[in-house]
């Protein structure tokens, strides 16, 4: 089944505890995007990549960090999380470059960070 | 500086009933309007989009309205029904070359039944 996958779906930690939410895709594509969903804010891009070892800045990348090393795998790193990183997070991807492709959205990851 | 501006935030329509959801963008470059329908627990999906060389696109119940010398497009759900209870997304991005995907805020639908 094509789809976009992120782990883990929920997560719970502690300001200043390194994590990284996976995401990956089986469709081949190559862009993906990271995206934050909060309430009365809709969704607000983060970071973005074109194709592997691309990657380059969304709306609020502040805090984040991501890598591209394989096309399918697009990880999310919070090096030191603060909680206003509490949100839902949304791994997307789609097949090509152009605005017209279809975005894909993986299932969510909610992290709460106390 | 919200590129795409989204209302109402929030919308209880009563079963069969139309329910409409407007959005406004800035740059005239945008030449590409999708929708997306995200139910709870779930990422968002492509509903239905549109290219403003057309000023209607019909899908099923869904309708996209287009309206190019006011910069704004609209969502008709027509005979709305408590399965469309989700949250809508409109969206604007340039069809060719690369270009992102500039979000509105949303809009919760709740369909009664």
């Amino acid at each position: 089944e094509a789809q976009v996958t992120q782990n883990p779906r929920y997560l719970i930690t502690v300001t200043g505890k390194k994590l990284t939410v996976t995401c990956s895709q089986n469709m081949n594509h190559e862009y993906m995007s990271w995206y934050r969903q909060d309430p009365g804010l809709g969704l607000r891009q983060i970071y973005y990549s074109m194709n592997v070892e691309v990657t380059d800045k969304g709306d609020v990348p502040e805090g984040y960090k991501v890598s591209r090393k394989e096309k399918r795998n697009f990880p999310l790193i919070l090096e030191s999380p603060s909680p206003n990183q509490t949100s839902l997070y949304f791994c997307a991807s789609r097949p090509g470059l152009a605005g017209y492709n279809e975005q894909f959205f993986g299932p969510g990851t909610r992290l709460t960070v106390l | 500086q919200q590129q795409v501006k989204q209302s109402p935030q929030s919308l209880i329509v009563q079963k069969g009933g139309i329910s409409i959801i407007n959005c406004a963008y800035e740059n005239t470059a945008f030449d590409y309007f999708p929708w997306y329908q995200q139910f709870p627990g779930k990422g968002p999906a492509l509903l239905i989009a549109i290219r403003p060389d057309v000023s209607e696109k019909k899908e099923g119940r869904f309708t996209i309205s287009f309206n190019k010398s006011a910069k704004q497009f609209s969502l008709h759900i027509m005979d709305s029904q408590p399965g469309d209870s989700a949250t809508y997304f409109c969206a604007a991005s340039m069809h060719s070359g690369y270009s992102t995907l500039t979000f509105g805020k949303g809009t919760m639908l709740l369909v009664s039944p």
